[in-house]
């Protein structure tokens, strides 16, 4: 099942333009992760954030994370048109090593 | 990096017959892999992890006879739709994990299965 929720289920900018997408779920994880999928293709690993990580970069991305809150939000700064793709997140827990995905946000960049 | 072949990455079959998918990690060994479905504008659903060498884990209300998973090597996982309906009509994903987890879980690039 999903662990969560993420927002918003679609998003359109401009190039240059960021994109924000936020990512909750509900139980204690061990990490959160970010994923991007082309549309047909499968899943590109983008980056991770473990559970006592409260920020992280990776060139265009930031990624934070609110464990209080059980919340996550991703950053693409400067967006590009190849960004276009739908974003991700996925949660593991403590307990197993399975990744249980939230619903996804649709990003489509204009040229 | 770690890579994983899916394959085939489409087909189309008639209802009734039996419909085999490939996972296989190309240069590590994957001790797990996790099948997810993604149905049109969704997201991925897990249906079942397997260890190599044990049965698979199936999640609730995924039918272990309609969807058989056998992981009998440390590279290859197989996925057969059997019986197929046009219901299971979806993009099946194949994930992969090594041991210790050194390279994170490695997806597949998916198979788009259409039933007739």
């Amino acid at each position: 099942s999903q662990q969560g929720e993420e927002d918003p289920q679609a998003l359109s900018i401009q190039e240059g333009e960021n994109a924000t997408m936020n990512c909750s779920y509900k139980t204690s994880i061990n990490n959160l992760q970010w994923y991007r999928q082309n549309s047909g293709r499968g899943l590109v690993h983008l980056i991770l954030i473990r559970s006592n990580e409260r920020e992280k970069h990776s060139g265009r991305l930031r990624v934070t994370l609110d464990t209080s809150k059980k919340s996550s939000s991703l950053l693409i700064t400067a967006s590009r048109a190849a960004d276009t793709a739908s974003y991700f997140c996925a949660t593991r827990n403590n307990a197993g090593n399975m990744l249980t995905f939230g619903g996804g946000t649709r990003l489509m960049v204009k040229p | 990096g770690a890579v994983v072949s899916q394959h085939p990455s489409r087909v189309i079959c008639k209802s009734g017959t039996s419909v085999k998918i490939e996972c296989r990690s190309l240069d590590f060994q994957a001790t797990t892999m996790f099948w997810y479905r993604q149905f049109p504008k969704q997201s991925l659903m897990l249906m079942a992890t397997s260890n190599e060498g044990s049965k698979a884990t199936y999640e609730q209300g995924v039918e272990k006879d309609k969807f058989l998973i056998n992981h009998a090597s440390l590279t290859l996982s197989t996925l057969t739709v059997t019986s197929a309906h046009p219901e299971d009509s979806s993009f099946y994903i194949c994930s992969a994990r090594d041991y210790q987890g050194y390279y994170g879980y490695t997806f597949g690039s998916g198979t788009r299965l259409t039933v007739v």
